[in-house]
This record gives structure tokens, sequence and C-alpha cells, in this order.
């Protein structure tokens, strides 16, 4: 069962490259997000979607692009990477209704130098 | 303040010993409430959710107190295997599906 699936899992871009991390789900959910987690932080909301054509912003959104044009696929865009932007990255999908279990990806680890 | 805030430790226990994670929660129109777990450069994943009445499962027990807007998350006979970081998790009503993270709880349980 592949779940949630994030590519690439490491990366280190030069500051001012883009680059776009890959979220796919095969659960059919709704619900995706992405979040970074820096030491200290915690989890943080970055964006999320309730369902293709539909995003909205989280906590952290400034830097960052997505879009949901499948119930599948949720790309998080880096448009000009910061040295703040070094972090870890998840992905995670939950279907509708506020019990059920979010599941997250692997993880990306970014590094911006 | 944070929405939910945990005590970050760590906690150093042996194993065999009994230990007591608190969360608190801020907002009172918070619906669901859960535990994750999340191990060294993993991804976090559930544990439990947490009911009102409170729950078990197997050496693990959440408790919720709504009125002190608290959950607790008691572990009994702790195993090496238990050393991981513990967070706690709210779901704000009509916040749609996001949910807020506490920093997490770091466990050590030596031998």
């Amino acid at each position: 069962n592949a779940g949630v699936t994030q590519t690439p899992k490491f990366q280190v871009l030069k500051t001012g490259q883009s680059m776009t991390l890959q979220c796919a789900q095969d659960m059919n959910h709704e619900y995706m997000s992405w979040y970074r987690q820096d030491p200290g932080m915690g989890l943080r909301l970055i964006h999320y979607s309730v369902g293709a054509g539909i995003t909205d912003q989280g906590e952290v959104p400034n830097g960052y692009n997505v879009s949901r044009s499948t119930t599948e696929d949720f790309p998080l865009r880096l448009l000009s990477a910061a040295p703040s932007q070094t972090s870890v990255y998840f992905c995670a999908s939950r279907s509708t209704g506020t019990g059920n279990t979010i599941y997250f990806g692997e993880g990306s680890w970014l590094t911006v130098v | 303040r944070k929405e939910v805030e945990q005590d970050p430790g760590p906690f150093n226990v042996p194993e065999g010993a009994t230990v007591a994670f608190n969360c608190t929660y801020s907002n009172s129109a918070s619906q669901s409430f859960f535990w994750y777990r999340q191990d060294c450069r993993k991804e976090p994943k559930l544990l439990m959710s947490v009911y009102s009445s409170g729950n078990e499962d197997g050496r693990f027990t959440a408790q919720l107190n709504r009125a002190s807007q608290y959950i607790s998350l008691l572990i009994r006979d702790s195993k090496l295997s238990d050393s991981a970081t513990y967070l706690c998790v709210v779901n704000l009503l009509g916040s749609g599906y996001a949910l807020n993270f506490g920093k997490g709880t770091s466990l050590l349980v030596t031998p």
C-alpha cells in the first residue's frame, strides 16, 4: 500500500532557485495538506486543500504555492528559495470528517544554501 | 499563546516505569483530539484518538478534560521501543480539516 508518497526525500537548493515538492496519495482522500517542521517549532501548516480545485493558506504560506488539479496530487512549489525555508516538509492526507486519521508522507529534507 | 501546549521534556525513564504527558489547548471550540508518535527523522503516526470518556489501548491510556481543556497520555510498563516524541493534536471545530499540533514531548526509555 503506497499511502502518501513524497518526492524528493532530500534536496539541496541555492538561494533564489525554485523547485516543486511532489505529493501523491492513493487513498482517495479529499483533504491534503503540507506542513513544515523545524526544531523547537513543531509542525506548522503551510497550505491545505479540501478537494480538487480548492486550496487555502495555513499558518505559514509565504514563499510557497500549491495547486490541486486532481484528487491524488498536491504539489508544493517554492518560488524563490531562501535559507529560512530550510526544513523538513511533510505532506499529509485524510478523509473528510474530523475524527479521521491523518496520514503523513515520509518527509522531504530541504536545505537552502 | 500557542493553541496547543506541551511540556517538551525530555522525559528520561527506566524500563518498566509509568510516565504521563500533559497537553493543554486554548480554544474551547476544539472538537477532536489525538496523540501522535514521531520517531527520529520519521513522519508522525497516529498513536490513539482521545475520547471524552477516556480510552485505553494496551499500555496506553488517554484522558480528556474539556472543562480544563486538558489532555493526558499515560504509558504504563515503559519499553525501550516507546522512546519517541509524542505529539498532542487538536482539531478545531469549524476549521475545516486543519489540525493544530503541539511541539511534542520527548521520551527516552533507558535499560
